[in-house]
């Protein structure tokens, strides 16, 4: 049992560029999260979903857009990648209260 | 927005001694969760205590939740240098029990 993975690891980008993290889970949860954190700011929520085709906005959508075609993967992509974007993300999912966390993505943006 | 806010931001005590870290609220919560992340790595459930439970226990953690005053603490007792970590409490979001707003942490380090 892998739990949450996350990839990559760690990843660069300029200004205006474009990538997609990837989110898997092998616990067959319904529920799956990218979250960003930030240093000062705790975990804020940027999208969720609550089951395999459905996806809705967290508490910092903008810039941001997400998928959930298959229930074990949860897409973030990043359209026109910004400085403020530079952050860690998490994916987490939960079958309901409790969440599971990945180990993160590192993201730099130049 | 946040809900849950932790006090201290930081706390440094020795191998052995006791960690009390705090956790205040703004609304009606049915249920409050701990989590810890060590530096670098996502973060790992540690509990989870109902509205109508005073206090719950976990090996080495016990956590109080009153929700009159709406606050949580999390006591780790005979802390070891592998508890320095940050430490946060999640409440749910806009009522949704699936949906989960997080404190900015408390950063414990037990030094050895």
């Amino acid at each position: 049992n892998a739990g949450v993975t996350q990839t990559p690891k760690f990843r660069v980008l300029k200004t205006g560029q474009s990538m997609t993290l990837l989110c898997a889970q092998d616990m067959n949860h319904e529920y799956m999260y990218w979250y960003r954190q930030d240093p000062g700011m705790g975990l804020r929520l940027i999208h969720y979903s609550v089951g395999e085709g459905t996806t809705a906005k967290g508490e910092v959508p903008d810039g941001y857009n997400v998928s959930r075609l298959k229930k074990q993967n949860f897409l973030l992509g990043l359209e026109s990648a910004a400085p403020s974007q530079t952050s860690v993300y998490f994916c987490a999912s939960s079958l309901g209260e409790t969440q599971y966390f990945g180990p993160g993505t590192r993201l730099l943006v130049l | 927005s946040q809900q849950g806010e932790e006090d201290p931001q930081a706390l440094s005590i020795q191998e052995g001694e006791n960690a009390t870290m705090n956790c205040s609220y703004k609304t009606s919560i049915n249920n409050l969760q701990w989590y810890r992340q060590n530096s670098g790595r996502g973060l790992v459930h540690l509990i989870l205590i109902r509205s109508n439970e005073r206090e719950k226990h976990s090996g080495r953690l016990r956590v109080t939740l009153d929700t009159s005053k709406k606050s949580s603490s999390l006591l780790i007792t005979a802390s070891r240098a592998a508890d320095t970590a940050s430490y946060f409490c999640a409440t749910p979001a806009g009522g949704s029990n699936y949906k989960l707003t997080f404190g900015k942490g408390t950063l414990l380090t037990v030094n050895p």
